[in-house]
């Protein structure tokens, strides 16, 4: 079945210092949605991508959607100890009537200051 | 606006008892999700409703698992017996269609002794 694959799996990073998490899918996707969870809350979404190749930002975030729609990237510049969290993408099944959406592992930021 | 509404937030018990978890979704919105969340196997989708019918429970470990949604407003996840394997989060979310981002309840923590 489809998976989604998310490295790495931890970041330990000082303040101010880039992050970078990675998503991979074993199939196309038809969208790709990333979703953030501070330490003991749930998971609140962030954005959602759906074209070829789409760079979206929020402040300090960029996501990026792969040209093959097959990975994503999230970016944090200058990390704050406010980003502190899991980050998790999540892409659909692609085709069909049945839709589900598949979650990867998520990547832990933790960030000293 | 109220957000999705879980109850109980932790629930304790011990094994061979009926755990019952309530989840009120966003009104409005026609997609509901059961997700378990545990450190080995990370967020599992366990069972999803679009227009309260149950659209996929190949999540759902096994029988002892149950799931319904009499009404738009509110459903409901059952394990009957307990075990302590089912030691989890559980989050609830909807969204206001099946492909939409997906908003979660705060979870409930559920251990089982």
């Amino acid at each position: 079945g489809q998976q989604v694959m998310q490295i790495p799996q931890y970041q330990h990073v000082q303040e101010g210092e880039d992050f970078t998490t990675y998503c991979n899918s074993s199939t196309t996707l038809s969208n790709i949605q990333w979703y953030k969870q501070r330490p003991g809350g749930h998971p609140v979404f962030l954005i959602q991508l759906v074209k070829s190749g789409e760079v979206k930002k929020q402040k300090r975030l960029t996501f990026q959607f792969g040209e093959a729609k097959k990975n994503s990237s999230l970016h944090i510049t200058a990390t704050q100890t406010t980003d502190v969290g899991t980050y998790f993408c999540a892409g659909p099944r692609s085709g069909g009537s049945n839709y589900k959406l598949t979650f990867g592992k998520g990547t832990l930021l933790t960030v000293n200051p | 606006d109220a957000g999705v509404i879980q109850s109980p937030r932790h629930e304790v018990t011990e094994m061979g008892q009926e755990v019952t978890l309530r989840c009120k979704p966003i009104s409005g919105h026609n997609s509901l999700f059961w997700y378990r969340q545990t450190m080995m196997r990370g967020l599992e989708l366990l069972i999803y409703f679009n227009n309260n019918v149950p659209i996929d429970d190949s999540g759902m470990p096994e029988d002892r698992f149950s799931a319904k949604m009499p009404n738009a407003s509110f459903s409901t996840l059952k394990i009957q017996p307990s075990e302590p394997r089912d030691s989890a989060v559980y989050f609830c979310a909807s969204s206001s269609k099946i492909d939409q981002p997906q908003h979660f309840g705060d979870g409930t923590r559920l251990s089982i002794l």
